[in-house]
């Protein structure tokens, strides 16, 4: 079964730094491209980063450009994405997405179940 | 990185036809044919119904279907199920990143 299981949310005051992780199983990680998507409570959702099977290819929204990176482990079949400087707007349930291939262009085809992070003083 | 626009809800009996717009610029939706279409149910994960602006991947019925004309993409329901009562969202690709729409929200009456 593909599954994609985050870890990593929590509270933390503005300023600090979080990382997350996603574990990806049932298929093969190092094939597809992968996503982090988040979506505020009661809002719609927002694409954060995105990075290629390969590593070769990176974006980031506007939003959270300089102050998040996301990387890959394809050796750990897991995504990861730093972040730092977090903002109140930043609070949001954090999604994991794999792509339906290998590039950035690719849709999201599976999402995990996503790990909240808050921000707050 | 602006976001879609997207009406904030549309409705519909059982078995009517409805269309869902999502209107972008010729950097995302016009300028590309990866047009992809989410939809969400509360509490719960996104789920594709349609990728590549009109391709439906296995497993989803063919009650969806998706278009684009210029800047405007579309998601057509046919023959409205209370189970399609959901958010549904668009997504562009453009440049090296993604935008989605503001999300609708789909009554069925």
């Amino acid at each position: 079964e593909v599954q994609l299981v985050e870890s990593g949310g929590g509270l933390v005051q503005p300023g600090w730094s979080l990382r997350l992780s996603c574990a990806a199983s049932g298929f093969t990680f190092d094939d597809y491209a992968m996503h982090w998507v988040r979506q505020a409570p009661g809002k719609g959702l927002e694409w954060v980063s995105g990075i290629s099977w390969n590593s070769g290819s990176i974006g980031y929204a506007d939003s959270v450009k300089g102050r998040f990176t996301i990387s890959r482990d394809n050796a750990k079949n897991s995504l990861y994405l730093q972040m730092n400087s977090l903002r109140a707007e930043d609070t949001a349930l954090y999604y994991c997405a794999k792509a339906s291939w290998n590039r950035l262009n690719d849709a999201f085809d599976i999402w995990g179940q996503g790990t909240m992070v808050t921000v707050s003083s | 990185q602006s976001a879609l626009t997207q009406p904030a809800s549309v409705s519909g009996s059982p078995g009517q036809s409805i269309t869902i717009s999502c209107t972008g610029t010729s950097s995302d939706v016009g300028g590309y044919n990866y047009v992809s279409w989410y939809q969400q149910h509360p509490g719960k994960a996104p789920k594709l119904m349609i990728y590549d602006v009109s391709n439906r991947p296995s497993g989803v019925s063919n009650r969806f279907s998706g278009s684009k004309s210029g800047n405007t993409a579309s998601l057509t329901i046919s023959g409205l199920q209370a189970e399609d009562e959901a958010d549904y969202y668009c997504s562009s690709y453009t440049s090296s990143s993604w935008v989605f729409g503001g999300g609708t929200k789909l009554t069925v009456l």
